[in-house]
């Protein structure tokens, strides 16, 4: 079994569209991170949560300790958010970051 | 702004070759890690590097790899002697604190294309 995964997939949404990405993990963490991929490959990173909720322009991540979930989401969206979202979470027990599959978003005009 | 730089940006290669990526990760950063990810896989752990040694490292990270900072600015990743398999992205990444407790900077990867 995967210690994050990833829902859903893919998606594909038109410009403007309300986004969410789900992230679910098995283990205990320090933290967790969200990274955006862009398709030439490059990584960056978006959030970094322990709790609570965190905004940045149009995308707001959550946390649910209890839960071990997280989701992101993209308000307005617009073609440039088109990219992979990749869910990381810090072991507590190492620092190490496992990833997981990331979700492939593309938005249409 | 301060990023993490990584030559060469494609590396082609023959099976049995050595090959070095290099990184220079952000100046005041004290934690260094190299990811791979394999086309169409997610990206995986291989290495982290502290106080100029090796902290962590995967299953991956066998003896075929290994890792050096040979100066105070570079990072270094050799494998000795590449398999088709070892075929991938690598990334180089550094940060202020150990591993994921504070934000990552990524290098924009070094695409290893072994032959």
């Amino acid at each position: 079994k995967n210690e994050v995964e990833q829902s859903p997939q893919n998606l594909t949404a038109q410009e403007g569209e309300f986004i969410t990405i789900n992230c679910s993990y098995s283990v205990g963490i320090s933290a967790l991170h969200w990274l955006q991929q862009h398709p030439g490959g490059g990584i960056v990173s978006l959030f970094m949560l322990s709790s609570g909720k965190k905004k940045h322009g149009r995308l707001i991540a959550t946390i649910n300790i209890q839960e071990k979930h997280s989701s992101l989401h993209i308000t307005a969206s617009h073609p440039r958010d088109s990219a992979v979202y990749i869910c990381a979470v810090a072991s507590d027990s190492n620092y190490q970051l496992i990833w997981g599959a990331g979700t492939k978003l593309i938005i249409k005009p | 702004e301060p990023e993490v730089t990584q030559t060469p940006s494609h590396q082609v290669t023959q099976m049995g070759q050595e090959v070095i990526l290099r990184c220079v990760p952000i100046s005041n950063h004290l934690y260094f890690y190299w990811y791979r990810q394999i086309l169409g896989q997610k990206v995986e752990f291989l290495v982290s590097f502290y106080n100029n040694e090796i902290s962590e490292k995967s299953e991956i990270f066998d003896d075929q790899f290994s890792v050096e900072r040979p100066d105070g600015s570079n990072f270094t990743l050799k494998i000795r002697s590449t398999k088709l398999e070892d075929s991938a992205m690598y990334f180089c990444a550094s940060n202020s604190g150990p591993g994921g407790t504070d934000t990552q900077y990524f290098g924009p990867g070094t695409r290893l294309t072994v032959l």
